[in-house]
């Protein structure tokens, strides 16, 4: 069974900091990973997604890397900015099944 | 562009009440469609999935059923809810296979 752990659980920096989220899953037999955005009481927001034969994608401040023989994954987030203050999540696509396999996230706070 | 649509946004329903949730999807055709619930404190639970009208498959023994009475219509039920079915509840879709989920803006059940 897919299992997808995200460390730290709440990160606090101040603003104007890169910072690294992390993200690992046991069963490396995956058709992608996809980083979401979740603001408080509000649905997912898709970030980026990497495709099992990709290493990363970036897209604006946002670099994602997959390393899928280690299962592993970092969200880079250059910059940051109080507008990152978010909990983002990470979601693997098994091979097997077609649902998304969610960590628990990170909560993210950028002090101004 | 596609677009996803769920509704209502809150509910606050009795114990013991019928539950019906909506979700719809536009600007696509054959859907992949997912209902997940958000407890609080914790990740999200894939509850149905379905990747065509009349298939659902369910992860999760429980007091709730789903339905796709049309390809881009997913609806969440129940007949008698529970305490313990309290929660956020997320609509999402993809494509097949390896493409981009997306998600709705969720439903905030408490039952009371």
């Amino acid at each position: 069974k897919q299992e997808v752990t995200q460390i730290p659980a709440a990160l606090s920096v101040p603003e104007g900091e890169n910072l690294v989220l992390n993200c690992s899953f046991t069963d490396s037999a995956i058709y992608n990973l996809q980083w979401f955005r979740q603001d408080p009481g509000k649905g997912l927001t898709s970030l980026l997604l990497i495709q099992s034969s990709q290493r990363e994608q970036t897209s604006g401040r946002l670099n994602a890397s997959l390393d899928k023989s280690s299962g592993r994954s970092t969200l880079y987030i250059a910059a940051s900015q109080p507008g990152d203050s978010a909990t983002y999540l990470c979601a693997v696509k098994v091979l097997i099944r077609r649902q998304l396999t969610f960590g628990s996230g990170t909560q993210l706070t950028v002090l101004p | 562009s596609q677009t996803i649509h769920q509704w209502p946004a809150t509910l606050v329903q009795p114990v013991g009440s019928p539950l019906s949730l909506e979700c719809t999807v536009e600007g696509t055709s054959n859907p992949n469609l997912y209902w997940y619930r958000q407890a609080a404190g914790r990740g999200l639970q894939l509850l149905f999935y379905s990747v065509g009208i009349g298939q659902i498959s369910s992860e999760v023994p429980q007091n709730l059923s789903a339905s796709r009475p049309q390809d881009r219509q997913f609806i969440l039920s129940s007949k008698k809810l529970l305490l313990s079915d309290s929660g956020f509840y997320l609509c999402a879709w993809s494509g097949q296979l390896n493409t981009e989920a997306f998600f709705g803006q969720g439903t905030r059940l408490t039952v009371v």
